[in-house]
């Protein structure tokens, strides 16, 4: 079965510091691996997308890696602010499928 | 144009009245996706539009009727509603295959 599992669940982090969110996913074939931020009550913003062939990419301070032997990918927010509380989800898409395959996210508050 | 547009942003519903929930986008996209989301939970798919026929239905309650009458437009009809419906409802669109797929701030339903 497609699953796709991120850890932690829920992160508090200090304003300033940095952290790093793990997904792992069993879809295959695989297309492509999204993360995106969600803001509570809000539609989900796309933050990175990676192909097979990509092992990282970077969108300001939000960096995603990807290791598709592993099936690994993990996003890293560099000098966090309080405007980055929100969901973190990763999404997995299956070759030739319109679906997607969410993960359960994960819950980061940054503290002042 | 880069952005699914959907309204109303917030609704209430008595559980006899009839509701229809608007999306739009004008990036050129031919598959068009709607989802619900409960708090704390990963959007579920419920269904996706191709060339404006529905290609996935994912065994949605009837009361729940999608329309999309063009390319860059997509309806749901709400009717008969429970309380256990109210939830974020989100619309997303993308080229056919899931590519730039993009999603709306979604609309907040309570049935009550």
């Amino acid at each position: 079965k497609n699953q796709v599992e991120q850890s932690p669940q829920s992160l508090i982090i200090l304003e300033g510091k940095n952290c790093t969110l793990q997904c792992n996913y069993t879809v295959s074939p695989f297309s492509n691996l999204r993360w995106y931020k969600q803001d509570t009550g809000r539609g989900p913003v796309s933050l990175t997308i990676m192909t097979f062939s990509e092992n990282t990419k970077s969108n300001g301070r939000y960096t995603a890696t990807l290791d598709a032997d592993t099936k690994q990918s993990s996003l890293h927010i560099t000098a966090s602010q309080l405007s980055d509380s929100a969901s973190y989800i990763c999404v997995v898409s299956e070759t030739g499928f319109q679906k997607l395959v969410f993960g359960t996210g994960t819950r980061l508050l940054v503290s002042p | 144009d880069t952005e699914v547009t959907q309204t109303p942003k917030h609704l209430v519903m008595g559980m006899t009245n009839k509701k229809s929930l608007k999306c739009e986008q004008h990036m050129g996209h031919r598959a068009m996706y709607w989802y619900k989301q409960k708090a704390k939970k990963p959007p579920e798919l419920m269904f996706v539009y191709s060339y404006e026929k529905l290609s996935i239905n994912e065994s949605v309650p009837s009361r729940f009727s999608p329309e999309c009458p063009n390319s860059s437009l997509l309806n749901l009809h709400l009717h008969a509603l429970q309380p256990e419906d109210s939830a974020l409802y989100l619309c997303a669109s993308s080229q056919v295959g899931a590519i730039g797929y993009t999603f709306g701030s979604g609309t907040r339903l309570t049935v009550v």
